[in-house]
């Protein structure tokens, strides 16, 4: 079963502004972890952010911020004021803890073109 | 602080060939990663060790795929024999522990044709 959905279409955002992608997740546990990273066409898996499932507050990174909704299982990443450099695919990932096999469940990734 | 090292980059072979990936992981991280990702796809665990012992490879095709971590510090991949089907991108990340973030490498594109 998938656990994590990112449906998202291509996307197309203009530089300095704002974009937000979608990601719900599917888990049964209390505790776990939703990660986002983002992969250049370079081909490295960067780490952007962490949230974990017992944090108040939402996570935030620099230019990056994490919109938790625990109710809604959704965590969708927020990446303020774009760069050129953003441009990239976008993966959000879910680890549960505990539980036997420690694994990250990657989504199918959200693609994101930043236009001067 | 030098990142995951992966090699090669890029590796073409033939069916029925064997091949080889590289993994050198950041220092001190005891937990390490194999992830497959197809075109258009996540990541997919294929197996992952900690220190030296393998505690998941539940997703690794056994009848084609081995990996080894000797010493607890590099792996390796191997596949034997490559099918077509297997043409992919192979990422290795290592974390300082399970819990821990992961860092990934640039990954290995392999074609097989």
């Amino acid at each position: 079963a998938q656990k994590i959905t990112q449906t998202q279409p291509g996307m197309f955002v203009q530089e300095k502004e704002a974009v937000t992608l979608d990601c719900t997740y599917d888990t049964s546990d209390q505790s776990y972890g939703l990660f986002w990273y983002k992969q250049p066409s370079s081909g490295e898996m960067i780490f952007l952010i962490y949230q974990g499932s017992y944090d108040e507050q939402n996570a935030t990174e620099g230019r990056y911020s994490l919109n938790f909704q625990k109710a809604r299982k959704s965590a969708n990443l927020v990446i303020s004021a774009s760069q050129l450099g953003d441009s990239a695919m976008y993966f959000c990932a879910m680890r549960e803890v505990p539980y036997g096999n420690n694994r990250l469940a990657f989504g199918k990734g959200n693609q994101v073109v930043v236009i001067p | 602080e030098a990142g995951v090292v992966q090699s090669p980059r890029y590796k073409i072979i033939e069916k029925k060939q064997p091949v080889a990936f590289w993994c050198n992981p950041i220092s001190g991280h005891n937990t390490l990663y194999w992830y497959l990702q197809n075109l258009g796809q996540g990541p997919e665990l294929l197996i992952r060790y900690e220190n030296e012992e393998a505690v998941d490879d539940s997703q690794l095709p056994k009848d084609r795929f081995s990996a080894e971590r000797l010493k607890g510090v590099d792996s390796t991949l191997k596949i034997q024999p490559a099918e077509l089907g297997d043409s992919a991108v192979y990422l290795c990340a290592s974390s300082l522990n399970q819990r821990s973030e992961a860092f990934f490498g640039q990954g290995t594109r392999l074609t097989v044709v």
